[in-house]
């Protein structure tokens, strides 16, 4: 089974519209939790991170995420995306006990004018 | 800082020959980590380092692989020989600390190779 899932594999969006990437992942105790994005032709870059505390976060950009711990989730969000937002968005979590950092497959937004 | 340098950016060989991929961590970071990356299995972590020891290699696919790490500041990511099903991006990222401390993993610009 899947230990980080993405739901959305490919998201197409008008700029203003409203976003929500979700994430869910399988593993329990503590973990840390990320989200990355890969803009085209471009590395990796965090967008946001969450270790402990407030579970709302923000993050570059305008983005921001929410971890639900009862729902082993931590959603992406943004009130209005623009069209530099197209990327690919990677949520990623450490697994308990090591210092691995376990990638869902990708959402790749697409977002028109 | 420079961030994290890999070489070659692009690699295109035959199946059969050796391919030698290079990364130049960032200075002061302890862990190393190699990841590749494919449309069909997205982003797959294949071995990681801290002070320079590999400490969990459980991702590399096959003996064709190796990596290694001589010294803080270069490490190697080696397939022979090599198969068209090696055909990805491979990405290294460096970090400082340990999982409970690192804010994030820094990514290199990536190596994507081509095996004809």
């Amino acid at each position: 089974a899947q230990s980080v899932s993405q739901h959305n594999h490919h998201v197409i969006l008008s700029e203003a519209a409203s976003l929500e990437l979700g994430c869910n992942y399988s593993y329990g105790g503590t973990v840390n939790l990320f989200w990355y994005v890969q803009y085209p032709g471009q590395h990796l870059q965090l967008l946001l991170k969450y270790f402990s505390g407030d579970p709302l976060v923000k993050g570059i950009k305008g983005f921001e995420a929410e971890f639900i711990k009862s729902k082993f989730s931590f959603n992406l969000r943004k009130p209005s995306v623009q069209w530099s937002d197209t990327a690919e968005y990677f949520c990623a979590v450490t697994r308990p006990n090591t210092d691995k950092l376990i990638f869902g497959t990708g959402t790749r937004l697409q977002v028109f004018p | 800082d420079a961030g994290v340098i890999q070489s070659p950016r692009h690699e295109v060989t035959e199946m059969g020959q050796e391919v030698t991929l290079r990364c130049k961590p960032i200075s002061g970071h302890d862990y190393l980590f190699w990841y590749r990356q494919t449309m069909m299995r997205g982003l797959e972590l294949l071995i990681y380092f801290n002070n320079n020891v590999p400490i969990d290699d459980s991702g590399m696919p096959e003996d064709r692989f190796s990596a290694k790490m001589p010294n803080a500041s270069f490490s190697t990511l080696k397939i022979q020989p090599s198969e068209p099903r090696d055909s990805a991006v491979y990405f290294c990222a460096s970090a400082h600390g340990g999982a409970a401390l690192w804010n994030e993993q820094f990514f290199g610009p990536g190596t994507r190779l081509t095996v004809l």
